[in-house]
């Protein structure tokens, strides 16, 4: 039972241009959410989060939006830039968890040149 | 953010032995957990690694494979037992302040089994 998922295995952008990596999740109880990243041979970095109580969090080009009601995330990236290439994982935790994470698949961002 | 050293950073094993992978932070912190990435897929919470008493495992985790321990609040080890080549994965320990917060990880452990 995949509660988190990303259906986007892969994605390539331009260099400037925007990236938008989405995230679905099933589990109501999800009340708090996170993107990370990884690069390959190290462990994921923390980029970004929201909570449930939001549906918006911006930290500098990274953008993160949440729609409660059809229980979808999407990270914004804007502009691109080459050294954003690595895998995003979308993470998310229920409020008496504490940090215990349910993660998606992953998605593949490339930002060509 | 608490600095998260982890080791080994990769090792080749053989099927039947047992690794032990360390995690040791260089502050004290709550809550530590234990997940796994097999390849290509996606990270999995195997157990949170509670100081002072066993591990709280997730279904489909059991602590005769994946005996933990955490002594204190700056460290904590990871044995993968009797190993098969399903076991090879990249093995993560990971630390969270709490509710609500984000969770850090450490660089992973590279595993893989022949």
């Amino acid at each position: 039972d995949q509660q988190v998922k990303q259906n986007s295995p892969s994605l390539s952008v331009q260099e400037g241009r925007i990236s938008i990596l989405n995230c679905d999740y099933t589990n109501s109880m999800f009340d708090y959410f996170l993107w990370y990243k990884k690069y390959p041979a190290e462990g994921p970095t923390f980029l970004i989060s929201i909570s449930s109580i939001k549906d918006k969090n911006e930290d500098g080009r990274f953008t993160v939006f949440l729609n409660k009601s059809a229980k979808h995330l999407s990270l914004h990236i804007v502009p691109s830039q080459p050294g954003d290439s690595a895998v995003y994982f979308c993470a998310a935790s229920e409020e008496t968890s504490g940090s215990r994470l349910t993660f998606g698949e992953g998605t593949q961002l490339t930002v060509n040149p | 953010s608490a600095v998260i050293s982890q080791k080994p950073s990769r090792d080749i094993c053989q099927r039947g032995t047992s690794l032990t992978i360390q995690c040791q932070v260089d502050s004290q912190v709550t809550m530590m957990f234990w997940y796994r990435q097999q390849p290509g897929q996606s990270l999995t919470l195997i157990a949170t690694a509670n100081q002072g008493s066993e591990a709280t495992y997730e279904s489909g985790f059991v602590i005769d494979k994946f005996p933990i321990s955490r002594p204190n609040l700056t460290f904590s080890t990871l044995t993968v037992s009797n190993m098969s080549p399903e076991d090879s994965s990249i093995y993560l320990c990971s630390l969270g302040g709490g509710e609500n917060t984000e969770a850090f990880f450490g660089q992973g452990t590279r595993l893989t089994v022949v």
